[in-house]
């Protein structure tokens, strides 16, 4: 499926690095999610957006900082990690918060 | 918050066998899907299915929503089909939070 992309899709950084995984839909959806997947646990919830607007905060560490420019697009901006967050990171859409959600490939991330 | 089990967590079937997978819910749902994780990660989206049955080739799947669970059938499977399998819902009583079972493995030999 090519609705909705991601950038990059592998990662490696340092605990002292920033860096931003970005997230697009093509599918004119109005909400917008990041999850993450680390080995051997269910998908977790980190963050809703609904028509621009943060809905959602699943207790997420300030390392963590997301933004959503427009209803198009996502980022999640990354500073000073922890090698405990390394996982795969997908980013979702769909037409209205009770919707079918879409994926992306996802970001695999390193952190060393 | 809503519980969501999946069984079995681990199923390896020979090319061409059918297979079952379940997914029990804790609450009253009013999102269901199933979606199928291949091996470089991507989610697919299999079935939008809160209530009923449907069908997508050798793939159908059936909810029945007031006992709380749902069912993913596959048919002559084929090794393509290997991965795994997740179940997401969201609670009549929640907000929009998908909340995702911890999957079933599923690997088919040729």
């Amino acid at each position: 499926e090519t609705g909705v992309t991601q950038t990059p899709r592998h990662l490696v950084m340092g605990m002292t690095n920033k860096k931003s995984l970005k997230c697009e839909q093509h599918l004119g959806h109005n909400a917008m999610y990041w999850y993450k997947q680390s080995a051997k646990k269910p998908l977790e919830l980190m963050f809703v957006y609904n028509f621009k607007e943060q809905t959602e905060n699943n207790s997420v560490p300030s390392r963590f900082s997301p933004e959503c420019p427009n209803s198009s697009h996502l980022f999640l901006h990354l500073h000073t990690l922890q090698p405990e967050d390394s996982a795969l990171y997908l980013c979702a859409s769909s037409a209205s918060g009770e919707e079918t959600q879409y994926f992306g490939p996802g970001t695999r991330l390193l952190v060393l | 918050g809503i519980q969501v089990e999946q069984s079995p967590p681990d199923l390896i079937l020979q090319e061409g066998a059918n297979s079952t997978l379940r997914c029990n819910f804790s609450d009253s749902v009013n999102n269901l899907q199933w979606f199928h994780q291949n091996p470089w990660g991507q989610l697919i989206n299999l079935f939008y299915i809160p209530s009923g049955t449907k069908q997508n080739g050798r793939l159908s799947a059936t909810t029945v929503a007031t006992e709380r669970y749902s069912l993913l059938y596959i048919s002559s499977s084929q090794t393509t089909d290997s991965g795994v399998y997740f179940c997401a819902v969201t609670s009549n009583f929640g907000n929009e939070k998908l909340t995702f079972g911890t999957g079933t493995r599923l690997t088919i030999i040729p």
